[in-house]
C-alpha cells in the first residue's frame, strides 16, 4: 500500500540501549523528517533529509543519528537511550509544494 | 528554536463559531502550512500557503499570510465537534526544513 509507515508503534527499552526507529515510504519523495513531539514543546525537528545520502541536522540532533541509503527509508538512531529521549517520534516525508505526510508515530519509553 | 509561535494555546468555542488561531514566525520562509493533529495520531495537512500569496481558502478553512509582519492566521468557519484538534503551523524554510510551533487546542462543544 501507499504510503508512510513508521515501526514500532510502540517501544520499552533501557537506559543505554540502542534503539533504531523505522521510517518507509512508497513515494520516492525527496525530503524526510524525523520529530519528537513533547508536551509543552510541540514538534521539534530532529533530523531531515532531502535526498539519498543527504542529511542535515534540526532543532535537536543531540543523541541521535540518521542514514538514508534508499530514497525510502529513513531510520532514526538512538546510540545510548536516555530517558529524556522518552518521546513520541514522526516521521514526515513530501516534496514540499503539496505539503508533509506524517507517520503514525512511535511512541517510545526509556526506562 | 521553534520557528513558529501560535496563539492562542488553546481555545474553546461553541459548534458554529468560527475559530481564529494565529501564528508568528521569525525568519525569511518559501511557504507556511498548517496541520491538524487529532489526539494520538499524526498530523495531517491542511493548506499550504506560499510566501508571495496573501489569503487561501480550502472549503471551511481559510489562511492568510502577512510576510512583512512575518505572521498567519488560520480561520476555521462555522466550527463543528469533529474541529476538536489540536492545529500546528509549520514554516518550509529557504535551507529545506520545516520548522512547528508549539500548536493551538482548540475544543469546540457541541
Amino acid at each position: 500500500d501507499a504510503g508512510i509507515t513508521q515501526s514500532p508503534r510502540y517501544k520499552i527499552t533501557e537506559t543505554g540501549r540502542q534503539v533504531t526507529l523505522m521510517c518507509h515510504q512508497t513515494w520516492s519523495h525527496s525530503y524526510m523528517f524525523w520529530y519528537r513531539q513533547d508536551l509543552g514543546h510541540g514538534l521539534r525537528l530532529i533530523y531531515y533529509s532531502a535526498a539519498a545520502d543527504i542529511t542535515d541536522k534540526g532543532e535537536v540532533p543531540d543523541g541521535y543519528v540518521v542514514s538514508r541509503s534508499k530514497t525510502e527509508n529513513f531510520p532514526l538512531t538512538l546510540e545510548s537511550a536516555t530517558r529524556s529521549q522518552t518521546s513520541v517520534y514522526f516521521c514526515a516525508t513530501g516534496q514540499g509544494a503539496l505539503g508533509y505526510t506524517f507517520g503514525s508515530g512511535t511512541r517510545l519509553t526509556v526506562v | 528554536s521553534q520557528q513558529g509561535e501560535e496563539d492562542p494555546q488553546a481555545l474553546s468555542i461553541q459548534e458554529g463559531e468560527n475559530a481564529t488561531m494565529n501564528c508568528s514566525y521569525k525568519t525569511s520562509i518559501n511557504n507556511l502550512q498548517w496541520y491538524r493533529q487529532n489526539s494520538g495520531r499524526g498530523l495531517v495537512h491542511l493548506i499550504l500557503i506560499r510566501s508571495n500569496e496573501r489569503e487561501k481558502h480550502s472549503g471551511r478553512l481559510r489562511v492568510t499570510l502577512d510576510t512583512s509582519k512575518k505572521s498567519s492566521s488560520l480561520l476555521i468557519t462555522a466550527s463543528r465537534a469533529a474541529d476538536t484538534a489540536s492545529y500546528f503551523c509549520a514554516t518550509d524554510e529557504a535551507g529545506g526544513d520545516m520548522r512547528f510551533g508549539a500548536g493551538t487546542r482548540l475544543t469546540v462543544k457541541p
